[in-house]
């Protein structure tokens, strides 16, 4: 079964620090994107950044950036200069493939990073 | 607003009813995705369309729910006799290409009694 492990159930950063959250997962899709999304309490989901696996580039949006290493399915996500406004939880959501290999683009969600930014 | 639209937002039923739930997804998008998210918890796949056509449905979705994307727009998901279990966020994402980025809906908010 594919799993998606994010170790830190919840986290705390001062506003205008530096936060990072640890995501490692398991996959048999060859070529295939990952995504972080954030869930604003009793808001939607959306999207904070993808990163294309066969880049070796790690994806950057603003002051979300990503480390990315293939080998070991690991893809944290590093959050600069936090702001009250990113308090949320946080998914890492890697392919979820079939038996075949392949995901025909379904997610798999890890059991999110409760993150509070504090003043 | 072109977002993802679900409706309603909150439904509350009493055990062994049955409901339907809405989802529109953005206009150009031929792929929509269901998830089931728990209190705490990440989503959950429940089932996929390609256009008009239910792609694959998880083990997760049993024969009480059922889903339908008539004509290749919105989608319908409707559960029978609801039972307690069945209470959750149930959540609809669409997307251009499958692979790239999923946009989220609001959620519907099922409370079984």
């Amino acid at each position: 079964a594919q799993t998606v492990t994010q170790s830190q159930p919840e986290m705390s950063v001062q506003e205008a620090e530096t936060v990072t959250l640890s995501c490692t997962y398991d996959t048999s899709e060859s070529n295939y994107y990952l995504f972080w999304y954030k869930q604003p309490p009793s808001r939607q989901m959306i999207l904070v950044i993808r990163q294309e696996a066969y880049k070796q580039q790690n994806a950057t949006e603003n002051r979300f950036s990503v480390n990315f290493q293939k080998a070991a399915k690991s893809f944290s996500l590093k959050i600069s200069d936090s702001q009250l406004g990113d308090t949320a939880m946080y998914f890492c959501a890697p392919p979820l493939a079939n038996a075949g290999g392949t995901s025909y683009g379904k997610l798999t969600f890890g059991q999110g990073t409760i993150l509070t930014v504090h003043p | 607003d072109t977002g993802v639209s679900q409706n309603p937002r909150h439904k509350i039923t009493k055990r062994g009813q049955n409901v339907t739930f809405r989802c529109d997804p953005i206009s150009e998008h031929n792929r929509l995705y269901w998830y089931r998210q728990t209190l705490g918890q990440g989503p959950e796949f429940l089932t996929y369309f390609q256009n008009e056509a239910q792609l694959e449905k998880s083990r997760l979705l049993s024969d009480r729910f059922s889903a339908e994307r008539p004509k290749g727009s919105f989608s319908t998901l409707e559960i029978q006799r609801t039972e307690q279990g069945d209470s959750a966020m149930y959540l609809c994402a669409s997307s251009l290409v499958p692979i790239y980025e999923q946009f989220f809906g609001p959620g519907t908010r099922l409370t079984v009694l």
